[in-house]
């Protein structure tokens, strides 16, 4: 079975401020991860994804996260934050197909939405 | 790529009654997903299809749900009897067939279901 844990369901930071999001995971199985955001009454759109070799991975609008094995953690950062970045983040965790430890589902934990003060 | 289309946005509907929401998802992907998400909750996995094949479904999808993808394009869900309890978002998402883009999952707007 898997799990993720977002801690901080609220996170406020003033406009070109360090972000921060927080993500651990668990997992019986090497895990995939995934960061995604949502806008109001929209779907989500994946922001970035860990599935294998570098563990420092970047995504879009200036995103990046790090998979850490030993603290399974893949903490989501910005180094510094626009007002256009206020919206909730999701983060996400699969199971590999050939590890046989499920489907291709996404468990997601229950999001941290961002504020950004001006 | 006009990214995946659900359909209806938001639909209220009144205890008892029956409810039906399509997905289309992006044309190339032969993997669709259902996902239900409540207010301050991330999205809950509900069923997932393999071109037309149904080939996992939560426990979150009782009796009364029924997901059905019959020539491999669009998907429909179906509500039967809806009850209070329903009242989320529906979330479709689809997915590239092969290599590690099979995981990427690309979502749609959703379908908000208030039932009354």
């Amino acid at each position: 079975a898997q799990s993720v844990t977002q801690l901080g369901s609220h996170v406020s930071v003033s406009e070109g401020a360090l972000v921060l999001l927080r993500c651990n995971y668990s997992s019986s199985v090497p895990p995939y991860l995934f960061w995604y955001v949502q806008y109001p009454n929209q779907g989500l759109q994946l922001l970035l994804k860990y599935t294998t070799g570098a563990t420092l991975v970047k995504g879009i609008n200036g995103f990046e996260a790090e998979f850490k094995k030993s603290e399974t953690s893949f903490h989501l950062t910005k180094p510094s934050a626009h007002m256009s970045d206020a919206a909730e983040y999701f983060c996400a965790v699969s199971a590999p197909a050939y590890s046989g430890a499920g489907s291709y589902q996404l468990t997601f934990g229950k999001g941290t939405k961002l504020s950004v003060i001006p | 790529d006009t990214g995946v289309s659900q359909d209806p946005r938001h639909k209220i509907t009144k205890r008892g009654q029956n409810v039906t929401f399509r997905c289309d998802p992006i044309s190339e992907h032969n993997r669709l997903y259902w996902y239900r998400q409540t207010l301050g909750q991330g999205p809950e996995f509900l069923t997932y299809f393999q071109n037309e094949a149904q080939l996992e479904k939560s426990r979150l999808l009782s009796d009364r749900f029924s997901a059905e993808r019959p020539k491999g394009s669009f998907s429909t869900l179906e509500i039967q009897r809806t009850e209070q309890g329903d009242s989320a978002m529906y979330l479709c998402a689809s997915s590239y067939p092969s290599g590690t883009s099979v995981y990427e999952q690309y979502f749609g707007p959703g379908t908000r279901l208030t039932v009354t």
